[in-house]
C-alpha cells in the first residue's frame, strides 16, 4: 500500500526567506505526483504535476523536483510572501484511475 | 464559471439520518472521485468513477454509496450517518487517460454528524 509522508507538518518563516518542504513515498512505481494548495476552508488547487520520467517542474516561484529511485520529491518556494501561507499537500499517482494519495500536508505561516 | 460544484457546503445530521451529497462538473471530465479530509490523516478515497454508469470502491468505502447516472455528476450518499463520518468531503474530476492533468477540486462540503 503506497504511503506518502510529508515533513515538516508545520513552518513558520519570515517574509522573504526561500524555504523547502519535502514528500516521501513507500512505493516508486508512480506515474506521476503533484503539489496542491489548500487555503482554510477550500479545495484544493493544483500547483505543479511531475510525470515519473522528470525530475523537476517549475512555475513562477515554485520548483518541485522528484527522484522516484528513493521516493523523494521536494517543493521550493523562492522568495516567500504572507501571500503563501496555506497548506502544501503533495499527492502520488499511481495510474489506475489516476487515483491519487495523499500526504497530510505541511501548514506553511509567512510572518511580515 | 467551469469546475466542481458541491452541494451542500454545510450540513449537520443526526446520528442515523441519511442524506445525499451532490457533485457536478461541466468540464466534461471522464474520472471523479470522493474524498474525506480528516485532521491529521490527510484526504482519503472513498468511491471514484471511471465514467457514466460506472462507480468503484476506494480506500475508506464501508458506510457510502454512490451513483454516476449521468457523466457531469456524481452523488454521495450516506445511508445511515455516524459520528465517525463527520468529516470534510471533496469531490474531484479528471480528464480521463490525461495522466492526472487538469485535476479539479470543489470547494467542499462540512458534515457533522451528531
Amino acid at each position: 500500500k503506497q504511503e506518502v509522508t510529508q515533513i515538516p507538518a508545520a513552518l513558520s518563516v519570515p517574509e522573504g526567506e526561500n524555504l523547502v518542504l519535502n514528500c516521501s513515498f513507500t512505493d516508486s512505481a508512480i506515474y506521476n505526483l503533484q503539489w496542491f494548495r489548500q487555503d482554510p476552508g477550500k479545495g484544493l488547487t493544483s500547483l505543479l504535476l511531475i510525470q515519473s520520467s522528470q525530475r523537476e517542474q517549475t512555475s513562477g516561484r515554485l520548483n518541485a523536483s522528484l527522484d522516484k529511485s528513493s521516493g523523494r520529491s521536494t517543493l521550493y518556494i523562492a522568495a516567500s510572501q504572507p501571500g503563501d501561507s496555506a497548506t502544501y499537500l503533495c499527492a502520488v499517482n499511481t495510474g489506475t484511475a489516476s487515483k491519487l494519495t495523499f500526504g497530510t500536508g505541511t501548514r506553511l505561516q509567512v510572518t511580515l | 464559471n467551469a469546475g466542481v460544484t458541491q452541494t451542500p457546503k454545510f450540513r449537520v445530521l443526526k446520528t442515523g439520518q441519511s442524506m445525499t451529497l451532490l457533485c457536478a462538473q461541466d468540464m466534461n471530465h471522464e474520472y471523479m472521485y470522493w474524498y474525506r479530509q480528516d485532521p491529521g490523516m490527510g484526504l482519503r478515497l472513498i468511491h471514484y468513477s471511471v465514467g457514466e454508469g460506472t462507480t468503484a470502491k476506494g480506500e475508506v468505502p464501508d458506510g457510502y454509496n454512490v451513483s454516476r447516472l449521468k457523466k457531469q455528476n456524481f452523488l454521495l450518499g450516506l445511508e445511515s450517518a455516524a459520528p465517525s463520518q463527520t468529516s470534510v468531503y471533496f469531490c474531484a474530476s479528471v480528464s480521463g487517460g490525461g495522466g492526472g492533468y487538469g485535476y479539479t477540486f470543489g470547494s467542499g462540503t462540512r458534515l457533522t454528524v451528531v
